[in-house]
């Protein structure tokens, strides 16, 4: 199983800031990763994938990086809606499907 | 944009079954899957496995095999996922999401349903 290892598990940042996720895997995912993230109550929604294509309707400030065991995102300058809990996901090794824990990234 | 409507809200007895249903509405592709991933609260997202409709070929996580069912009505555009042998640890929202494309097998999820509460308790 590939395991996901997402870092910080927390983010306290300020609207304006840069925000850099980072999610590792423990074998090559090649560029087969996903971001989706999650507000309180809600469904994950897809941000990005292949690592860096992003989806329908995300706006620009979200941005993918990495290939093979390291990847990032970054939201180059929070909006107060940016606010919520990020998750990436591989789909190069399956079964299963995995996902990291979850980085949350709130207001300081 | 597909859309993925789900059931209601369960409360299961431990031993038990759950059987929740998602329907898809929107231009579907072809060779879509349908999977189920569950969240237990306050913890992250647990993929339990997926369906190809149109062919009826599924793909189980090791940790659900035996316990986990999921099964398609193509021509209803429902997919349903049975879990059996209920225990408090499965206490969780279940959510179906959508794979435009399984051609190639599973893939990210393009979209997803608002999610089952399911509460397994005594």
């Amino acid at each position: 199983e590939t395991v996901l290892t997402q870092s910080p598990l927390t983010l306290s940042l300020s609207p304006g800031d840069r925000a850099t996720l980072s999610c590792r895997a423990s074998q090559s995912v090649t560029n087969n990763l996903a971001w989706y993230q999650q507000k309180p109550g809600q469904a994950p929604r897809l941000l990005i994938y292949d690592a860096s294509t992003r989806a329908t309707g995300i706006p620009a400030r979200f941005s993918g990086s990495g290939s093979g065991t390291e990847f990032t995102l970054t939201i180059s300058s929070l909006h107060s809606e940016d606010f919520a809990v990020y998750y990436c996901q591989q789909y190069n090794n399956w079964p299963p499907i995995t996902f990291g824990q979850g980085t949350r990234l709130e207001i300081k | 944009q597909v859309q993925l409507v789900q059931s209601g809200a369960e409360v299961k007895k431990p031993g038990s079954s759950v059987r929740v249903s998602c329907k898809a509405s929107g231009d579907t592709f072809r060779s879509h899957i349908i999977s189920w991933v569950r969240q237990a609260p306050g913890q992250g997202l647990e993929w339990m496995g997926g369906i190809i409709p149109i062919f009826g070929t599924t793909t189980y996580a090791q940790k659900f095999q035996g316990r986990v069912t999921i099964t398609a009505d193509e021509s209803a555009r429902m997919a349903y996922m049975e879990l059996s042998s209920l225990i408090s640890e499965d206490t969780a929202m279940y959510y179906c999401a959508y794979v435009r494309d399984g051609a190639d097998g599973f893939n990210y999820f393009d979209s997803w349903g608002q999610g089952t509460p399911v509460t397994v308790s005594s």
